[in-house]
């Protein structure tokens, strides 16, 4: 059974940094491109980055670019810089359904990042 | 960027009845590139339709997909009371990928 398990997230002062990571299991990890999609409360659902199976392809929404970095290594993680208020949202790790890029098959469960003073 | 529009916001239906989805994009989207997925309330997104028209696995016939170019459709044919839900459509055809802002169904 595939399963992706968030963590890292918390309360967190504009300006200050946040790593998340996404434990994965049940599937041969190496093989998947994996995403990062958040939802700030209330709200709807927004694509943050994309990582290819060997990190060779990377791409962020313009929100987040040169703050947040993705990177994988036997985990998914978000290395998260500058939060701004505007980054509070639960934030959800995916995996797609191939090596590129592709629909979002089985999503984790979610780890909330708030930004505030 | 390629600019996804779900209507209805809200579609108010009762158990049994048939809800159409609306998803337009600004730009065509290759079938391959479109999805659609459910939330729940507190729960995580599951997909359920991907390449506009097939089901993923696991996901009951009442629910189909279709469409093409800008104009894509989710239909569940009758509502069963675990299908109230927000329904997201979602496109990986060209960066940035790009959600719908959803579509509510709820109980009338």
């Amino acid at each position: 059974e595939v399963q992706l398990v968030e963590s890292g997230g918390g309360l967190v002062q504009p300006g200050r940094s946040l790593r998340l990571s996404c434990a994965v299991s049940g599937f041969t990890f190496d093989d998947y491109a994996m995403y990062w999609v958040r939802q700030a409360p209330g709200k709807g659902l927004e694509w943050v980055s994309s990582i290819s199976w060997n990190s060779g392809n990377i791409i962020y929404a313009d929100s987040v670019r040169g703050r947040f970095t993705i990177s994988r290594d036997n985990a998914l993680y978000l290395q998260m810089n500058s939060l701004r208020p505007e980054d509070t949202a639960l934030y959800y790790c995916a995996k797609g359904r191939s090596s590129g890029w592709n629909y979002f098959e089985h999503w984790g469960q979610g780890t909330l990042v708030t930004v505030s003073s | 960027e390629i600019v996804l529009t779900q209507s209805p916001g809200t579609l108010s239906l009762s158990p049994g009845e048939r809800a159409t989805l609306s998803c337009r994009a600004s730009q065509s989207v290759g079938s391959f590139y479109l999805a659609w997925y459910q939330q729940k309330p507190g729960q995580a997104p599951r997909l359920l339709i991907y390449a506009a028209s097939n089901r993923a696995t696991g996901i009951p016939d009442r629910f189909s997909g279709s469409g093409s170019g800008t104009d894509f459709t989710l239909t569940i044919s009758r509502l069963e009371p675990e299908d109230f839900a927000v329904y997201y459509c979602q496109q990986f055809g060209s960066s940035p990928f790009t959600f719908g802002p959803g579509t509510k169904v709820d109980i009338k």
